[in-house]
C-alpha cells in the first residue's frame, strides 16, 4: 500500500520547452507532495512542498515561475518545468507522507530529464 | 545548511561481510529517523526507521543504533550481499520535513 506512482519515468525536450511530470497517490490521499531534484552522486534536494488546494511552497533558491507545481486533487501533483535549460537536467522525485501501513513516507519512481 | 552529516561517501565491503554507515545530526526537534535505499535511477525506498526513544531497532539483516546523547545514528547490514549494492542516505524528520544526508555509495563484492 501506499503508493505514489509518478511518470513519466524519463524524458528529453529541447531547450525552450516545458515538461510536466505527473505523482498519483494510488491508494491513498496525500494532501501534501514534497518535490525532490537529485543530481548525479548527490543527495535528495527539496525543491517545494505542495499542499491540495493552496498554493506550494518553494525552497530558497528554487525559482517558483520555473517551477509551476500545482495540486488540484488529493491523487494529483504535478510539476511542470517551463521553458528548460540544459541545466535543468536532473533526476525529479515526488514524496508524500504516510501514516499506514507504517509512518514516513514515500517515494514515486523519479522522471529523469534531460535537456538538450 | 547541511543538518545530517553522513559517512563513509563510499564503501566496499566483501560479500558475508558487514557495512556501516554513520550519521550525526545538529537539530533536537528531529523526530523520526529512516534510512533509504536507492537503486540508479530510482526513487528512495524507505529501509528501516527509527524514533529517539529506542536505541536500537533490527529488522532481518538491518539494524540501526541510536544515540540520542551523542546525536548519532548508524546502519548496520550483517552479512552483506551483491544485491545490497546501492546507495544508502539516511534522513530525519521534524515536522514534516525530511531532511537527507549526502549518501552513501555501497559496493559489495562478491
Amino acid at each position: 500500500g501506499a503508493v505514489v506512482s509518478q511518470h513519466p519515468s524519463w524524458v528529453i525536450c529541447k531547450s525552450g520547452t516545458s515538461v510536466k511530470i505527473e505523482c498519483r497517490s494510488l491508494d491513498f490521499q496525500a494532501t501534501t507532495m514534497f518535490w525532490y531534484r537529485q543530481f548525479p552522486k548527490q543527495s535528495l534536494m527539496l525543491m517545494a512542498t505542495s499542499n491540495e488546494g493552496s498554493k506550494a511552497t518553494y525552497e530558497q533558491g528554487v525559482e517558483k515561475d520555473k517551477f509551476l507545481i500545482n495540486h488540484a486533487s488529493l491523487t494529483l501533483s504535478t510539476l511542470t518545468v517551463t521553458s528548460a535549460h540544459p541545466e535543468d537536467s536532473s533526476f525529479y522525485i515526488c514524496s508524500a507522507p504516510i501514516v499506514a501501513p507504517n509512518y514516513g513516507y514515500t517515494f514515486g519512481s523519479g522522471t529523469r530529464l534531460t535537456v538538450v | 545548511q547541511q543538518q545530517v552529516k553522513q559517512s563513509p561517501q563510499s564503501l566496499i565491503v566483501q560479500k558475508g561481510g558487514i557495512s556501516i554507515i554513520n550519521c550525526a545530526y545538529e537539530n533536537t526537534a528531529f523526530d523520526y529517523f529512516p534510512w533509504y535505499q536507492q537503486f540508479p535511477g530510482k526513487g528512495p525506498a524507505l529501509l528501516i526507521a527509527i524514533r529517539p526513544d529506542v536505541s536500537e531497532k533490527k529488522e532481518g539483516r538491518f539494524t540501526i543504533s541510536f544515540n540520542k546523547s551523542a546525536k548519532q545514528f548508524s546502519l548496520h547490514i550483517m552479512d552483506s550481499q551483491p544485491g545490497d549494492s546501492a546507495t544508502y542516505f539516511c534522513a530525519a524528520t521534524s515536522g514534516s520535513r525530511l531532511t537527507f544526508g549526502e549518501g552513501t555509495q555501497l559496493t559489495v563484492n562478491p
